[in-house]
């Protein structure tokens, strides 16, 4: 089966940097991919998703990054923000399965 | 926006107890789904359901049971509450024909089993 995972479980940053999330996946046949943000309390939520027939999508401060060939896909957040403190989820669908399969999460701690 | 929302943020039960966990969506999504997630295990699928009366097991079901009588609302039971179910319970809809694209989750159900 699809097995998702993050390749820090923490990431600090100074306050206007831009941060990069990483994410790997195991299954070639997955298609789909997607990022959550769950801040302290809070359920998950959707920050920006892309297709396997894509490399790149841009959101707002956001963009994620996908290399089919190494199976990881990344997600840039620019101009880090004392608000972007959150756990931040990948997961990804494997293709005929319908599911999505998550990571466990990278926890972002922003720096004033 | 996306509405959904779980009844109660904490619950305290004691073990053997019957647990209802309550999931209304206001935007007439097909699927509906319940998750559990815990410290280092991410999340994990229990039970999703795709249409009224309609369910299919996830990952995890042992323990759990559902039910789906109106579209909008989404149940999880747990027949006899046990120290191993305390845990943050999400459910989460997705639009008809995207059982595995964007959810939209609620705030999470934090239940706690003595």
């Amino acid at each position: 089966g699809e097995s998702v995972g993050l390749h820090l479980p923490t990431l600090s940053v100074q306050e206007g940097d831009n941060s990069i999330i990483n994410c790997a996946y195991s299954n070639s046949a997955s298609d789909y991919f997607i990022w959550y943000k769950q801040e302290s309390g809070k359920g998950p939520q959707f920050i920006i998703d892309i297709r396997s027939n894509m490399d790149k999508r841009q959101g707002q401060r956001v963009t994620v990054l996908l290399n089919k060939t190494v199976k990881h896909l990344s997600l840039q957040i620019a101009a880090t923000q004392p608000g972007d403190s959150a756990v931040y989820f990948c997961a990804a669908r494997g293709g005929s399965n319908y599911k999505l399969t998550f990571g466990k999460g990278t926890l972002l701690t922003v720096n004033p | 926006d996306v509405k959904v929302t779980q009844s109660s943020r904490y619950l305290v039960k004691r073990t053997g107890e019957k647990v209802f966990l309550e999931c209304v969506q206001d935007m007439d999504h097909e699927n509906m789904f319940w998750y559990r997630q815990d410290p280092g295990l991410g999340l994990r699928l229990i039970y999703f359901s795709y249409d009224v009366k309609m369910k299919e097991k996830g990952d995890i079901p042992e323990g759990y049971s559902v039910s789906r009588e109106k579209k909008e609302r989404f149940s999880l039971i747990l027949e006899s509450a046990s120290t191993n179910q305390t845990s943050m319970y999400l459910c989460a809809s997705s639009l008809t024909g995207s059982l595995g694209e964007k959810l939209f989750f609620g705030s999470g159900t934090q239940l706690s089993v003595l």
